[in-house]
């Protein structure tokens, strides 16, 4: 089956430090991966995603490119803030099976901590 | 637009009791789905639905039950509530299963049950 594996946390990070946190996955189609991020006492809201193989997704200064080669989909930014702090979730959605609705499988997720 | 809601934020039941927990989307979504999210083992998915009158079992199902009697609303039934329960909810729903949909969250429902 799909799954997905992060690395455990927690991270803990200076304000302005390069952020990485690693992502792989197993799949039995072709997968469209996704990073979540859930804030403080909030729901998880999307980061960023990539669709097909050599994809960059982009946004707030994160990054992440689909390798496939890799089974990777690690989450990077340069430098990184306070407000950052949060729990950042991996998934994949695999588009290539009939029952493939469009699941998100997650990985368990990796909290960082930004600190002044 | 609220996006997607979710009540009660906090829920305290004792073992046997049933509640439900209510979920409402005012983006004319036709997917939503309820997660449970425990420390260490990300978010599950416990029932889904593709459009009202539509529901179907996830990963972890037991103990829950589902309908969608409304494009709008996606209410998850605890039975009777078992100590195992004990976590946090997530309503969630998508327009599309296009090929990167995206998923929005509620805020989340915390229960305990004692």
């Amino acid at each position: 089956g799909n799954s997905v594996t992060q690395m455990e946390g927690p991270v803990t990070l200076s304000e302005e430090a390069f952020l990485t946190i690693n992502c792989t996955y197993t799949a039995t189609g072709y997968p469209s991966l996704f990073w979540y991020v859930q804030y403080p006492g909030e729901g998880l809201q999307l980061l960023l995603k990539a669709t097909k193989a050599d994809d960059k997704g982009s946004n707030k200064g994160f990054e992440a490119t689909y390798r496939k080669e890799t089974t990777s989909f690690h989450l990077e930014k340069g430098s990184v803030q306070v407000s950052d702090s949060a729990v950042y979730f991996c998934a994949l959605s695999d588009q290539g099976t009939t029952d493939s609705w469009g699941k998100l499988q997650f990985g368990a997720g990796t909290q960082v901590v930004v600190t002044p | 637009n609220a996006g997607v809601t979710q009540t009660p934020k906090f829920q305290v039941l004792k073992t046997g009791q049933s509640m439900t927990l209510q979920c409402a989307q005012d983006m004319n979504h036709e997917y939503m789905s309820w997660y449970r999210q425990d420390p260490g083992m990300g978010l599950r998915l416990i029932h889904y639905s593709v459009g009202a009158g539509i529901t179907d079992q996830g990963e972890v199902p037991n103990g829950y039950n589902v309908s969608r009697s409304t494009t709008e609303d996606f209410p998850l039934r605890l039975l009777s509530a078992a100590p195992s329960q004990t976590s946090v909810y997530f309503c969630a729903s998508s327009y599309s299963i296009g090929e990167a949909y995206e998923q929005y969250f509620g805020p989340g429902t915390r229960l305990t049950v004692t």
